[in-house]
Formats: structure tokens, sequence, C-alpha cells
């Protein structure tokens, strides 16, 4: 399983954006790069993932490097909605679970 | 659509009563996953169901603990004789089916306190 590096916490200014990064240098070919964010009292909640190519949804957009060792999360526009624990989590195509590290906790002040 | 509902949300015991949780996955997800997340440990995984089968319960703590997934639906986790350490947060999760593609979508979790 490919480990991962987050920063502990971060900040940012509402409706500025927000760079989360993420660095998993041992991640393999078929590693999909997920990412979560965590709500206080919340389930883990589902935010974007993908292999190879940006993504984009509703939500952000996950930037991945051409190597692919490191990933970046990108809100557009924080809200305080959005004050959570992210986890990037990488899993290969034929794993069915999430070994979640420690996260990055996101503080947005107002 | 309705998510993954668990219940109780929360649920406070005696140190050695049984306790049993309960998931409710989003309908036709066939791969069901239960996680536990205590203060300081993080989120840990317990076990996997395809269907009504557990491929894998490697994650499970002890013998104590139990699950069962009847009708490819809904899923128990049964902690017997419980124990202060018990205590956290667990977790339930589907998907449509297994593998790194597929994200998983999670309840909120029952909170379990042992006294």
């Amino acid at each position: 399983d490919a480990k991962t590096t987050q920063p502990n916490s971060m900040e940012s200014n509402e409706e500025e954006p927000v760079h989360l990064p993420c660095n998993h240098s041992t991640i393999s070919g078929t590693d999909y790069i997920h990412w979560y964010r965590q709500l206080p009292s919340q389930g883990p909640e589902y935010v974007i993932h993908g292999l190879t190519s940006n993504v984009n949804n509703r939500m952000a957009s996950l930037a991945i490097a051409e190597d692919r060792k490191s990933s970046t999360l990108i809100l557009h526009r924080a809200t305080l909605r959005d004050a959570a624990v992210y986890y990037c989590i990488p899993r290969g195509s034929g794993t069915y679970k999430y070994i979640f590290g420690t996260g990055t906790r996101l503080k947005v002040l107002a | 659509g309705a998510g993954v509902s668990q219940s109780p949300s929360n649920k406070v015991t005696e140190k050695g009563k049984d306790v049993e949780l309960r998931c409710d996955p989003i309908s036709g997800h066939t791969a069901l996953y239960w996680y536990r997340q205590s203060l300081g440990q993080g989120l840990e995984f317990l076990i996997y169901f395809q269907g009504n089968s557990a491929p894998d319960k490697s994650g499970l703590p002890s013998d104590r603990f139990s699950a069962e997934r009847t009708g490819g639906s809904v899923s128990t986790l049964t902690i017997q004789r419980t124990q202060q350490e018990d205590s956290a947060v667990y977790l339930c999760a589907s998907s449509p089916s297994y593998g790194g593609r597929q994200p998983q979508h999670f309840g909120d979790g029952t909170r379990l306190s042992i006294l």
C-alpha cells in the first residue's frame, strides 16, 4: 500500500482557493487516488478520485502530477462548510479497503 | 437518494454486555464495509462483504467481534462481552462493487461508549 504524506493542518480565508497537497511517492501504476473529507461528527464524504488525468467535479478539482508521485486537491472558493479533515488515499484497482492516514485539518477563516 | 443508514446513532452500554450495530447500505450496492474510528487511532478497516460473504475478516480486532449480512443488503456488526477499548465510532460504507475505481459511500456511524 502506498504511503501518503499530508500537512497536518492548513488555513484558508473564506472565498479564496485552497490547494491541499499530498505526496504518495510509492504509488503503483494501477492505484487510483481518492480524496475524502470528514466534517465533525460525520462519516467520511467522497470528494473526487482520479488515475492519471486531472479531474473536475462540482465539489473540487484534482491535479495529479505527471509522475503520479503527488496530487493536489483544489477547492476553488472555500466556504465555512469546507472546514474538515481531508484524506488522500491511493487505492489499487483490485483493492477493496481504504487505508486512512491522518489527513489535513483545514480551517476556514471568515 | 437515500444514503447509507446506520443505527443506533449512539449507544451507551456497560462493560461485558453484547451490542449489535446495524447498517443499511445504498440500494443495489453489493459491497459493504465496516470501519472503526477511535480517538487517537484514526480510521481502521474491520471487514468487507461482497454480497453475503465476507472474503476478508482480517481487520476484526478479536473473536468477540463478528458480522453478518443477509439478503445482500442489511449488515449487523456484533460485539460480545464489550470492553472499554471497544469505545469508538463504528462506520459502515457501501459501493456498487469492489475495486479501486469505486468510491465508497459512508454512513455517519454509531458512536459506541462502554462504561
